[in-house]
């Protein structure tokens, strides 16, 4: 398996610009995490979906952040409009049975985004 | 609400050492505990994971335990090596099902000289 696949793997942009970042769990996971990582705050869960459909996004900092998982397959995180805050390094993960005590997180190589 | 500490947040030493990572957390009602490890620009491997009903658990060099009644865990690494450099993040897993959520220490950042 190819492992969490995420792209862009880097992403600048301006300010007020809207940004997508993508991610592909791995083939049979049915959790998929969305992190943000920053120096100040570390690592934050955004959002986490289970079969599809969100099960918690308090993470979500405010309106500007959504995330989808149209199917299994694949999440997109967006930020409209984005802003110099939201400059940080963005992590997809996915886990095969959240229920077991035994159950693990793979991570994706993250998004590194900056937001001029 | 459960938080997790780590320290120190950063550690230097000679290869071939052996050292430990601490690790505590705020509330004993935990369902597992694991260390990751993160490579600069990668994201996080998981290494150990500790249920809450076991003490111990050992991979290789490396050998996790879990106090649940003082709020401690250690990752204990044998003979260090300069492969061994890398941030080191503990998470604490509170229930299963609907409370899945893993709550985060800050790292500790291990830098091993050759």
């Amino acid at each position: 398996d190819a492992g969490v696949i995420q792209s862009p793997r880097h992403e600048v942009t301006e300010m007020g610009q809207e940004v997508t970042l993508r991610c592909k769990p791995i083939s049979g996971h049915d959790y998929l995490f969305w992190y943000r990582q920053t120096m100040m705050r570390g690592l934050e869960l955004l959002i986490y979906f289970n079969n599809n459909v969100p099960i918690d996004d308090s993470g979500m900092p405010e309106d500007r952040f959504s995330a989808k998982m149209p199917n299994a397959s694949f999440s997109t995180l967006k930020i409209q409009p984005s802003e110099p805050r939201d400059s940080a390094v963005y992590f997809c993960a996915s886990s095969e049975l959240a229920g077991a005590s035994t159950d693990t997180q793979y991570f994706g190589p993250g998004t590194r985004l900056t937001v001029l | 609400k459960q938080e997790v500490t780590q320290i120190p947040a950063a550690l230097s030493v000679p290869e071939g050492e052996n050292l430990v990572l601490n690790c505590s957390f705020t509330d004993s009602a935990i369902y597992n505990l694991q260390w990751f490890r993160q490579d600069p620009g990668k994201g996080l491997t998981s290494l150990l994971l500790i249920q809450s009903s076991q003490r111990e658990q050992t991979s290789g060099r490396l050998n996790a335990s879990l106090d649940k009644s003082s709020g401690r865990s250690t990752l204990y690494i044998a003979a260090s090596q300069p492969g061994d450099s890398a941030t080191y993040l503990c998470a604490v897993r509170l229930g299963r099902d609907s409370n899945y959520q893993l709550i985060w220490g800050a790292g500790t950042k291990l830098i091993i000289k050759p």
